[in-house]
């Protein structure tokens, strides 16, 4: 099946700075949405991007599915910012299951 | 924004008693999932339903489990017989499609002891 590999496993900033996570698929896949994972258990939507590059606020994302990875940006963090970011792909024409990533464990400090 | 509710949020039950969780999706959306999240791994997917019926399920979605979509809004998950290892979170999430966004629900902890 296909491999969804994030780096850096884990990521400790101070408030303001910002950072780049990273997102490799190992197979060409028909969506990629990144979502972040509050202290509480809480899976939100920050974006479906199955290519080119979007942007929300201080938050952007790049996909080039050609190259199969995907890149988040997070600039001038904030201690909300803190919890796990985790990438997702559909893969394959016969499904449409998101296979999600191994995530990176973000801590913002203040 | 609209979003996809899920209740109990929290729910703590004994090893071998059937349990419920209860999803309303987002009322336009065709594809309904289950995913689950053991503490501190990764997000598995269970079950994907459209058109009121299963259209895929993983390994880990045995025949204790179930999901029914009982009337136009409600998509509900049942463990027949919880066991310790079904502790987890589990959550329901909803698409238009395949080239859609998944939107997901805030999740059910579930807690067997």
């Amino acid at each position: 099946g296909i491999q969804v590999e994030q780096s850096p496993p884990d990521l400790i900033l101070q408030e303001g700075a910002n950072s780049t996570l990273r997102c490799n698929f190992s197979d060409s896949v028909n969506n990629l949405q990144w979502f972040h994972q509050n202290p509480w258990g809480q899976l939100i939507n920050l974006f479906y991007i199955p290519s080119g590059t979007k942007q929300n606020g201080r938050l952007s994302a790049t996909t080039v599915a050609t190259e199969r990875y995907s890149l988040l940006y997070i600039s001038s963090s904030q201690t909300t910012d803190s919890g796990v970011y985790f990438c997702a792909v559909i893969w394959g024409g016969a499904t449409n299951k998101l296979i999600f990533g191994t995530g990176t464990l973000l801590a913002v400090q203040p | 924004e609209p979003e996809v509710t899920q209740t109990p949020s929290h729910q703590v039950t004994q090893m071998g008693q059937e349990v419920i969780l209860r999803c309303v999706p987002i009322s336009n959306h065709l594809y309904f999932y289950w995913y689950r999240q053991i503490l501190g791994q990764k997000v598995e997917f269970l079950v994907s339903f459209y058109n009121n019926e299963i259209s895929e399920k993983s390994e880990i979605f045995d025949d204790q489990f179930s999901v029914e979509r009982p009337d136009g809004s409600n998509f509900t998950l049942k463990i027949r017989s919880t066991k310790l290892e079904d502790s987890a979170m589990y959550f329901c999430a909803s698409s238009r499609g395949f080239n859609y966004g998944y939107t997901f629900g805030s999740g059910t902890r579930l807690t067997v002891v």
